[in-house]
């Protein structure tokens, strides 16, 4: 069974652009979540998706959004990039409480 | 408020010795506890995880766990270190009575370096 998988690996942007990050999931699995992962502060929660409804949100302004597809695959955007956007984002997908299969991330630099 | 410490930022062990990687929680029930491993450039992987019953749990790569309830700890043992063993260890938990609010509240982090 393939495991997740996000895309691009990495990206190169500029202060103020924007950028999509998208995630598949393993097939069957409906929960997609998604994390922001520095240096300095670990792993931060974005948001859950649920059969196409975000079903939990963490504390990030509102230019981080995310959706998810009826196939389960699910994409996050971030407008208006800033430098301190420069992270590694996760994707996992889960089918049991607190059982996260993760992807390899997307690493985002804002230059 | 809920938290999780991992009072150890980085460890370092020699190849061969045992290790044993900290766990805090603080909530009033017994949550559900988690071990994940994150070896350099990777995602996540489960390493193992508890949810009742017996207090020692085992996980995949000979990793174990012990749940103490009066410690409110959940420490991560290994007994022989190898050194594809470096890596990044987090431990996270999720309240048992979170409903559908079950977002995993997670530690910082312990980095493990293994000496030859």
């Amino acid at each position: 069974k393939a495991g997740v998988t996000q895309t691009p690996r990495y990206l190169i942007k500029t202060r103020g652009q924007q950028v999509t990050l998208s995630c598949s999931p393993i097939s069957g699995h409906r929960s997609v979540s998604w994390y922001q992962q520095t240096p300095g502060q670990g792993l931060q929660f974005l948001f859950e998706y649920f059969s196409e409804t975000q079903r939990n949100k963490g504390n990030f302004p509102g230019r981080f959004s995310g959706r998810q597809f009826s196939n389960s695959r699910s994409e996050m955007n971030v407008s208006t990039l800033e430098l301190g956007d420069s992270a590694l984002y996760l994707c996992a997908s889960s089918l049991e409480v607190g059982e996260l299969f993760f992807g390899e991330g997307s690493r985002l630099t804002v230059l | 408020a809920q938290s999780v410490t991992q009072p150890d930022i980085h460890i370092t062990v020699s190849e061969g010795a045992s290790l044993e990687l900290r766990c805090n929680y603080s909530y009033g029930a017994t949550p559900y506890l988690f071990w994940y491993v994150q070896s350099p450039g990777q995602g996540l992987q489960l390493l193992l995880k508890y949810f009742s019953g017996d207090t020692l749990v085992q996980g995949i790569k000979g990793f174990e766990a012990e749940f103490k309830r009066s410690q409110s700890s959940f420490n991560l043992r290994k007994p022989s270190v190898h050194w594809s063993d470096a890596a990044e260890y987090f431990c996270a938990v999720v309240p048992s009575n979170a409903g559908n609010n079950r977002k995993l509240i997670w530690g910082l982090g312990t980095s493990l370096a293994v000496n030859p």
